[in-house]
Order: C-alpha cells, then sequence, then structure tokens
C-alpha cells in the first residue's frame, strides 16, 4: 500500500537558518503530493501541493518538488522564523484519494 | 472563510463510557473524515463519509463507528472508550473531487 516517510524530528534551529525536511514515498500510479503544518493548539492546515512530477509547490517561503526518479518531496525554507515552528505532516494522495500521512516532523526555531 | 469546527477542544471520560465526538462544517463538502493522531505515528484514518448515510472503514475503525445524517455533520462514536482510546482526534471535509481536506481543531480525549 501506499506509505511516506519523512525525517524524524525533533528539528531544532536558529532563526534566519536554512529548512530541509525529508519525505519519501512510496505508491502505485501518480500519486499527488502534500506538506500540511500544525500550529500549537490547532489542527492542520494546507501548506503546498504538487500533483504531478517535477511540479514546485510553493507558499509562505517554504518550497518542495515533486522529483518522481527518487520518489522524494523534501520541504525547504532559506531563511526560518520563529513563527514557522509548528509540526510539518508530508502526505500523498493515491488512487483511492485519501490521504496517507507522514509520522510527522516537529520544527522549533529559536530566536 | 471555510470553517470545520468540533464540538470540544478537550474531554476526560471514564473507561466503559460511550463518547461522542461532533464535527461539523459550513462548506458543503460532500466528504467528510476521522482521523487520530499519535505521537511518531501521524495521523490514520478511522472513518470517512462520501456523502449523507455513507460511510466507510478507514485504517482502524476498531472499536469506533460514525454517524452522518445531515451533509454537515459527521460525528465519531466511541461504544465503550477504553484506555487506549486517548488520543487527538482530527475531523476533515473535502469537495467531492478535490484533494484537498480542511481539518478542524481536534479533540484531545483522555479516557482515564
Amino acid at each position: 500500500g501506499d506509505s511516506v516517510t519523512q525525517m524524524e524530528g525533533p528539528v531544532t534551529l536558529s532563526e534566519e537558518a536554512f529548512l530541509t525536511i525529508n519525505c519519501t514515498y512510496t505508491a502505485t500510479g501518480y500519486p499527488s503530493l502534500f506538506w500540511y503544518v500544525q500550529y500549537p493548539g490547532e489542527g492542520l492546515q494546507l501548506l503546498l501541493k504538487a500533483t504531478k512530477a517535477d511540479d514546485k509547490g510553493s507558499n509562505k517561503g517554504f518550497e518542495a518538488t515533486y522529483r518522481k526518479e527518487t520518489t522524494s518531496f523534501h520541504l525547504e525554507k532559506g531563511s526560518v522564523q520563529v513563527s514557522d515552528s509548528a509540526v510539518y505532516f508530508c502526505a500523498l494522495t493515491g488512487s483511492a484519494r485519501q490521504l496517507t500521512f507522514g509520522s510527522g516532523t516537529q520544527l522549533t526555531v529559536l530566536p | 472563510d471555510v470553517k470545520v469546527t468540533q464540538s470540544s477542544r478537550y474531554l476526560v471520560k471514564r473507561t466503559g463510557e460511550k463518547v461522542f465526538l461532533e464535527c461539523v462544517q459550513d462548506m458543503d463538502h460532500e466528504n467528510m473524515f476521522w482521523y487520530r493522531q499519535d505521537p511518531g505515528l501521524g495521523l490514520r484514518l478511522i472513518y470517512f463519509s462520501y456523502d449523507v448515510k455513507m460511510k466507510e472503514k478507514g485504517d482502524i475503525p476498531e472499536g469506533y463507528s460514525v454517524s452522518r445524517e445531515k451533509k454537515e455533520r459527521f460525528s465519531l462514536i466511541l461504544e465503550s472508550a477504553s484506555t487506549s482510546q486517548t488520543s487527538m482526534y482530527l475531523c476533515a471535509s473535502r469537495r467531492q473531487r478535490s484533494h484537498e481536506q480542511y481539518f478542524g481543531p481536534g479533540t484531545r480525549l483522555t479516557v482515564t
């Protein structure tokens, strides 16, 4: 079945540092890929998405590129802020159009 | 602005109690979902509903049931709560042909 593997946390960075959170997936067919973010005390919000190979999703300074050859969708941001502290989930929808989530990565950004 | 609301943010129940978790969306979405979120496990799908009166089992339906009598409301029922059901429960909704799900704030349930 479909699965998502993302780097384990927690990740702690200083403000303005570069962020990468790795995500790889296993799926049949051509899944759509997503990054969701969960701020403290809140539900999940869609951060960005990509629906086909080589697409780049971007939002709020975050980017991720759909790499079919490496089955990856790594999340990057050039300069993180304290307000980016949250849990980040990589996810995909396969042929059944149900979301399959990774285990989540806790990011803490220190001032 | 899209809105998914859940009846409680925090809930404490005793083992063996029947527990109802309510979810309401105001976006006229056809599809609704219940997940539980546990540290290190991400989100796991319990049940989902494609439309009113319809329901499908997700990955971990054991010990749960659901009800969807109206399009905007999707209820999760724990028939006899157990300590293993202590978790964060998240509801989501989605338009029929879309991939994007909208999530509620979650209910943190503790069963003692």
